[in-house]
């Protein structure tokens, strides 16, 4: 069956210092990978996605993730997080096989950025 | 303004007393789901729609219903509710050729007593 992993549940940063979370996935056909944001208190939002091409993507507020196929990685990296990146991050993957595919949500991650 | 939106934001009910949970969305979306999220668990499918009468199970369905009488709406009803189902609920939706991107709702917390 398909799975999302992100390694870190918790993760506490201070302003200005550099982030990356992990996810993998297990699934070895065609895939969408994407990243999802809930600020607190509020409901889930792309913050990027790849579907094809460069498996460098960027997304909103200076977020961007590698795709790497061999690793079955997707992770999300900000050079310089900001108290305002405090949230919730969600990696997801959408499976494609014999015409149906589904959204797999990773467990979470929560990020916390002190000023 | 593109939305889903649900209602109620916020419940707090008895076990055993039906409840229904609405959600629209303005789109014209044909692919509609609905997710519970809970702590170290991420979001789980309960149920999902393609189309207008078609609903299909996700992974975490037992104790729910939904119905898809018409494009927009989407409600997930409690029949029977129970302190496990207490929860935060997200309706979302998307488009056939949206390329899998889900528009999400903000969210129904429930706390089932």
């Amino acid at each position: 069956a398909q799975s999302v992993s992100q390694h870190n549940h918790h993760v506490i940063l201070s302003e200005a210092a550099s982030l990356e979370l992990g996810c993998n996935y297990s699934y070895g056909g065609t895939v969408n990978l994407f990243w999802y944001v809930q600020y607190p208190g509020q409901h889930l939002q792309l913050l990027l996605k790849y579907f094809s091409g460069d498996p460098l993507v960027k997304g909103i507020k200076g977020f961007e993730a590698e795709f790497i196929k061999s690793k079955f990685s997707f992770n999300l990296r900000k050079p310089s997080v900001q108290w305002s990146d405090t949230a919730e991050y969600f990696c997801a993957v959408n499976a494609f096989s014999g015409g149906y595919n589904k959204l797999i949500f990773g467990a979470g991650t929560r990020l916390a950025v002190h000023p | 303004e593109a939305q889903v939106t649900q209602n109620p934001r916020y419940l707090i009910t008895v076990t055993g007393k039906k409840l229904t949970v609405t959600c629209s969305q303005n789109m014209n979306h044909e692919y509609m789901s609905w997710y519970r999220q809970d702590p170290g668990l991420g979001l789980r499918q309960i149920y999902y729609s393609m189309n207008v009468e078609v609903t299909d199970k996700g992974d975490v369905p037992e104790g729910y219903k939904v119905s898809r009488k018409e494009k927009r709406n989407f409600p997930l009803i409690l029949e029977s509710p129970s302190p496990n189902q207490t929860s935060l609920y997200f309706c979302a939706s998307r488009d056939r050729a949206g390329a899998n991107v889900l528009t999400f709702g903000a969210g129904s917390r429930l706390t089932v007593l």
